[in-house]
């Protein structure tokens, strides 16, 4: 089955600086690629997705890049703001599975 | 349009018992996908149902146990409760496919 690392697991960083959380995957044939916002008490969001015709996507602060041939996809999230702090989880969609299988999630805390 | 509801929000049982949760998804979506949250294992896959069948089950003892309804409802049973058990059980609902999953507030069992 499908394997998803997530990397950093904990990212401290100062309010206005960028964000970048990166995981990688072991299954060539996965094909949408979300990301998820948790924060403490909460249900996980949806933030932004990526499916596997497109490199980048952008909203607003947020954006996620996809490089297919070396299996990562990667979360930037610029300008941060102290309600940018949360966890934050990858998500990689095994079409034969249907099913998605995470990454262990990175904390993000951002100092004002 | 309502969002993805479970029932209940938070329930305490005792070793050896065993408990249905409940989820609800958004009207229209007939995938209805369970996780289990942890803080050491984080969200781990449990099993998929779409139009009342389980298309996969992920990598958990038989005592977990699902099913889905005509109107895409869906309950989850676990039997014979372990101390282990405890965790956010969370629900997520989608078109199925490489759609979007949102998911419920979750269930906190705690099993003492």
């Amino acid at each position: 089955g499908e394997n998803v690392e997530q990397h950093p697991s904990t990212l401290s960083v100062q309010e206005g600086d960028s964000a970048v959380i990166k995981c990688t995957y072991s299954d060539s044939a996965s094909n949408y690629f979300p990301w998820y916002k948790q924060e403490l008490g909460k249900r996980p969001q949806l933030i932004i997705d990526i499916r596997s015709n497109v490199g980048e996507k952008k909203d607003q602060r947020i954006a996620v890049t996809l490089n297919k041939t070396a299996k990562h996809f990667s979360l930037h999230i610029t300008e941060t703001q102290p309600e940018d702090s949360a966890v934050y989880f990858c998500a990689v969609y095994e079409a034969a599975g249907n099913k998605l299988t995470f990454g262990g999630g990175t904390r993000v805390l951002v100092k004002p | 349009k309502a969002g993805v509801t479970q029932t209940p929000r938070y329930l305490i049982k005792t070793r050896g018992q065993q408990v249905t949760l409940s989820c609800s998804p958004i009207s229209g979506h007939r995938s209805v996908s369970w996780y289990q949250q942890t803080p050491g294992q984080g969200l781990q896959f449990l099993f998929e149902y779409f139009s009342e069948t389980q298309r996969n089950k992920g990598n958990f003892p038989g005592r977990f146990s699902g099913r889905q309804f005509s109107n895409s409802r869906s309950e989850m049973n676990v039997s014979t409760l372990e101390l282990g058990d405890s965790a956010l059980y969370l629900c997520a609902s989608s078109l199925g496919g490489r759609n979007e999953q949102y998911f419920g507030p979750g269930t906190r069992l705690t099993v003492t």
